[in-house]
């Protein structure tokens, strides 16, 4: 299987806003819209800040924010901080074979 | 608070078995899907697969033929078994919670920190 598109990397200046999409097919998102967001910083494990397209996991602040059309989803980081800069990997459950596929991972540099 | 705590050995030699075990402590492995996600030093995530606490499993299309999952709720623990290892499957290999109950697209929201396994001869 293939893994979900990604940028590589994304940028912006502290308080700026910067968007990472997420593109696949529709095989890979399925009926439902079961695509979640990681955060990972360098040698820690991931971190879970966006699922269900929008939902954010309680602690997770609302600068973070996600959204899906068509076969494209996007998390949005707004007001961005230094401890934004990291890595983060879209992910969806392929209904179709029953497997988890990630995105190919865009890492965010708060400039 | 639920921990998730992977062990195993860091260096196997190819053609072999590598075999983790993720312990589970802070919770009950009931009712949870349990996953495997590895990563390559320097690149991105990959799902291996993912065992139910009843013992049902998926596997990675890219890996089913080589990849057996197992639990054991008595132990509260899962455990993976990849077999004829290459130097591709040196990794970090975290094992992960689903985050909600019977959910098979659950995403994950708890997570080892992660153990290293080299395929060295």
């Amino acid at each position: 299987q293939s893994a979900l598109t990604q940028p590589p990397s994304a940028s912006g200046s502290p308080g700026q806003s910067v968007t990472i999409s997420c593109t696949g097919t529709s095989s890979d998102f399925g009926a439902y819209n079961s695509v979640s967001w990681y955060q990972q910083h360098p040698g820690k494990a991931p971190k879970l800040m966006i699922y269900e397209v929008f939902k954010r996991p309680s602690g997770v602040p609302d600068r973070f924010s996600g959204s899906k059309s068509g076969n494209t989803a996007s998390l949005t980081v707004s007001g961005l901080q230094a401890e934004d800069e990291a890595d983060y990997y879209c992910s969806s459950y392929a209904d179709s074979n029953n497997f988890y596929v990630f995105g190919t991972g865009t890492k965010v540099t708060v400039l | 608070q639920v921990q998730l705590q992977e062990s195993g050995p860091g260096l196997v030699k190819p053609s072999e078995t590598l075999s983790l075990t993720c312990t589970v402590s802070g919770g009950s492995i009931s009712s949870y899907y349990w996953s495997w996600i590895r990563q390559p030093p320097g690149k991105g995530l990959e799902w291996i697969g993912h065992v139910y606490y009843s013992g049902t499993t998926n596997y990675s299309p890219s890996l089913k033929g080589r990849v057996s999952m197992s639990v054991d709720t008595s132990k509260n623990h899962f455990s993976l078994d990849l077999s004829s290892v290459t130097a591709a499957d040196t990794a970090v290999y975290y094992c992960a919670k689903g985050r909600t109950y019977y959910d098979i697209r659950a995403p994950f929201d708890y997570w080892g920190q992660g153990t290293l396994v080299t395929v060295s001869s």
